[in-house]
């Protein structure tokens, strides 16, 4: 069945560059785009960027300048790097699985915390 | 961006009543190749959110009928009839017709 996995460091400090992985099982990065979505604590869900299937990428234009989404097929893993840190970056970070244009499964997020 | 008006913010409701929850887009949700992609999400407490229904009317696999989407152009509803306690939570709808995606800001489902 459809998988997805976040994993990534927990807490960083401001400034510096975050990494998270999705890790997928149950369909191939080839035929379906994964996206990044991101809920600050007790608040609602911003779309951060897509990996489509072909390879190529969107980016929400509030943190263009700041992200970069890759992958590697052989691996089924998405990646997400983003840098310069602020404390307003923390929250929930959720990979999901593109079906079409909408999110069809969603792993179960891995908590980023920015803080000093 | 297009700017996703969800309403009401708060909806209480009695087990086996019904609830209707509203999303208007600052621009029209039809795209250029005649689809509309206004989506419905329900999270509930603790969980990822999962997808209800997609491409305005859909249900998505394994979702009751007791969920409906309706509605074009800017204005959309979602219908819950017969809630039950597995229903409650925050439900977002989201729009995927302009770049950048956006998410309406959420209605929370509660009991009355």
């Amino acid at each position: 069945q459809v998988q997805l996995e976040e994993s990534g460091p927990g807490l960083m400090q401001p400034s510096e560059t975050l990494s998270l992985t999705c890790t997928v099982s149950g369909f191939s990065l080839t035929s379906n785009g994964v996206g990044w979505v991101r809920q600050p604590l007790g608040k609602g869900l911003v779309w951060m960027g897509t990996i489509w299937a072909g390879g190529s990428t969107n980016y929400n234009s509030a943190v263009q300048s700041r992200l970069s989404i890759s992958r590697d097929t052989s691996k089924s893993q998405v990646f997400l790097k983003m840098n310069s840190l602020q404390p307003e970056d923390t929250g929930t970070y959720y990979c999901a699985r593109q079906e079409g244009y909408w999110f069809a499964y969603w792993g179960q997020g891995t908590l980023v915390t920015v803080s000093s | 961006d297009v700017v996703m008006t969800q309403t009401p913010v708060s909806l209480p409701v009695s087990l086996g009543g019904q609830a209707s929850i509203s999303c208007r887009s600052s621009q029209s949700l039809v795209h250029s190749n005649g689809n509309t992609y206004l989506h419905w999400y329900l999270q509930k407490p603790g969980q990822s959110p999962q997808l209800l229904i997609y491409r305005v009317s859909n249900r998505f696999s394994g979702v009751p009928d007791r969920f409906s989407g309706s509605g074009s152009g800017t204005d959309f509803t979602l219908k819950i009839s017969r809630v039950e306690p597995e229903d409650l939570g925050d439900y977002y709808c989201l729009q995927s017709t302009h770049f950048p995606l956006t998410f309406g800001s959420g209605t929370k489902l509660e009991i009355k």
